[in-house]
């Protein structure tokens, strides 16, 4: 089945410690993108890669960190210098401005 | 700065009725209008509208956008408990190089009673 998949679907981690969200998409899409999702505040932007070896800063990149090594993988960093890291993280990936959405992954950090 | 803003935030209705949903805007080198719908996790896509006065239409939902007065609604009619999500308004821009982004409004949280 062609899709984006996001691992995992839930982790909890200790304040100060680094930890790497996966996600992974097999619909040949040029583009990817993470974003973190607050309650009543929509979806922001933190990063984008239009192609491989390439990215972009979002509205909010301080504290993460991404990588693009391969077309199907933009897996995301969530550094110990992100102030607040506890929230929902959707990936998605596109051909065009439609963008197709992961299941995404609630971290919250203790 | 570009803005998405979704109005209501919440609306609660019951079964059969009809609700419109309304997304204003105002961003640079518009490009296109998208709906998504998120029930409890990805958002999933509804319509895309790039130019104005054509509705689009699936089922019960429709939508339109008036790109003059930089807003677009989303109708649905004959509600069902199954629509009970958070529907999100996004507008895709064009900004430096080939860039392709979009800047999402904050949703509106609908909730259709039996």
């Amino acid at each position: 089945d062609g899709g984006i998949t996001q691992s995992p679907k839930y982790l909890f981690r200790k304040e100060g410690q680094n930890v790497t969200l996966s996600c992974e998409q097999n619909l040949n899409h040029d583009a990817m993108y993470w974003y973190r999702q607050d309650p009543g505040q929509g979806l922001r932007l933190i990063y984008y890669s239009q192609i491989v070896n390439d990215f972009q800063k979002g509205d909010i990149a301080e504290g993460y960190s991404v990588s693009r090594e391969k077309k199907e993988s933009f897996p995301l960093t969530v550094t110990s210098a992100q102030k607040n890291p506890t929230a929902f993280y959707l990936c998605a990936s596109s051909r065009s401005d439609t963008q197709y959405f992961g299941p995404g992954t609630r971290l919250t950090v203790l | 700065e570009d803005k998405v803003v979704q109005s209501p935030l919440s609306l609660v209705v019951h079964e059969g009725d009809t609700v419109t949903l309304n997304c204003s805007y105002e961003v640079t080198n518009f490009r296109s209008l998208l709906w998504y719908k998120q029930e409890k996790k990805a958002p999933t896509f509804l319509f895309m509208l790039t130019s104005s006065g054509i509705e689009k239409k699936s089922g019960r939902l429709s939508s339109i956008l008036d790109k003059k007065e930089l807003f677009s609604i989303l109708n649905i009619t004959a509600t069902q408990t199954g629509d009970s999500a958070i529907y999100l308004c996004a507008v895709g821009n064009q900004r430096s190089g080939s860039a392709r982004q979009l800047t999402f409004g904050s949703g509106t949280q609908l909730t259709v009673l039996p």
